[in-house]
């Protein structure tokens, strides 16, 4: 059972542009939603993260969007770089289930120069 | 650099073979993980260790073996592997707390022969 759902897959954006990965989830129980940037070789890092009770949060050039009635958030990439090229996962959390991480399919993004 | 350590970094092994992942942290977090992760798929969650005690294992097959000697170490001991077991192994940290993310460190690259 896919309880957050990621999309799209992949992803080619050229440089300066704005990509955009959404994710839906089903389970209300979720409390925390973190996405994770993962290179090759290398473990998730982790970029950004939102509460359920807030609507947007921006770091730097990362944004995430949260619609709790919808129950599906995105994250934008502002300004893209080619270094931005990675895999984006994101992710949910529920801390009464033993701070159980869920995590989407993951999203493929390619900046080109 | 990740604040979670793991090593080895890459690991061959038979399948008679008996031999050990560890994986380190310094941040005082209450929470380990470990996470198998199959090429292009997401992190899939193996075990969870909450204070030093084993409390969530997702049905993982006996011949992983988690061990949590303090709260700066977990170690996964592996016996008997298959070659379908071949993937990257993640340990990751968090604190037991509400909204508290996970850390990952980089990972020990497994390959069953």
């Amino acid at each position: 059972q896919q309880q957050v759902k990621q999309s799209p897959q992949s992803l080619i954006v050229q440089k300066g542009g704005i990509p955009i990965i959404n994710c839906a989830y089903e389970n209300t129980a979720f409390d925390y939603f973190p996405w994770y940037q993962q290179f090759p070789g290398k473990g998730p890092a982790l970029l950004i993260a939102i509460r359920p009770d807030v609507s947007e949060k921006k770091e730097g050039r990362f944004t995430i969007s949260f619609n709790k009635s919808a129950k599906q958030f995105s994250l934008h990439i502002m300004d893209s770089q080619p270094g931005d090229s990675a895999t984006y996962f994101c992710a949910a959390l529920r801390f009464n289930a033993g701070n159980m991480l869920t995590f989407g399919g993951g999203t493929r993004l390619m900046v080109k120069p | 650099d990740t604040e979670v350590t793991q090593t080895p970094k890459h690991l061959v092994m038979g399948m008679t073979n008996k031999k050990s992942l560890k994986c380190e942290q310094h941040m005082g977090h209450r929470a380990m993980y470990w996470y198998k992760q199959k090429a292009k798929k997401p992190p899939e969650l193996m075990f969870v260790y909450s204070y030093e005690k084993l409390s969530i294992n997702e049905s993982v097959p006996s011949r992983f073996s988690p061990e949590c000697p303090n709260s700066s170490l977990l170690n996964l001991h592996l016996h008997a592997l298959q070659p379908e077991d071949s993937a990257l192994y993640l340990c990751a940290s968090s604190q037991f707390s509400l909204n508290s993310p996970l850390h990952f460190g980089n990972g020990t690259r497994l390959t069953v022969t």
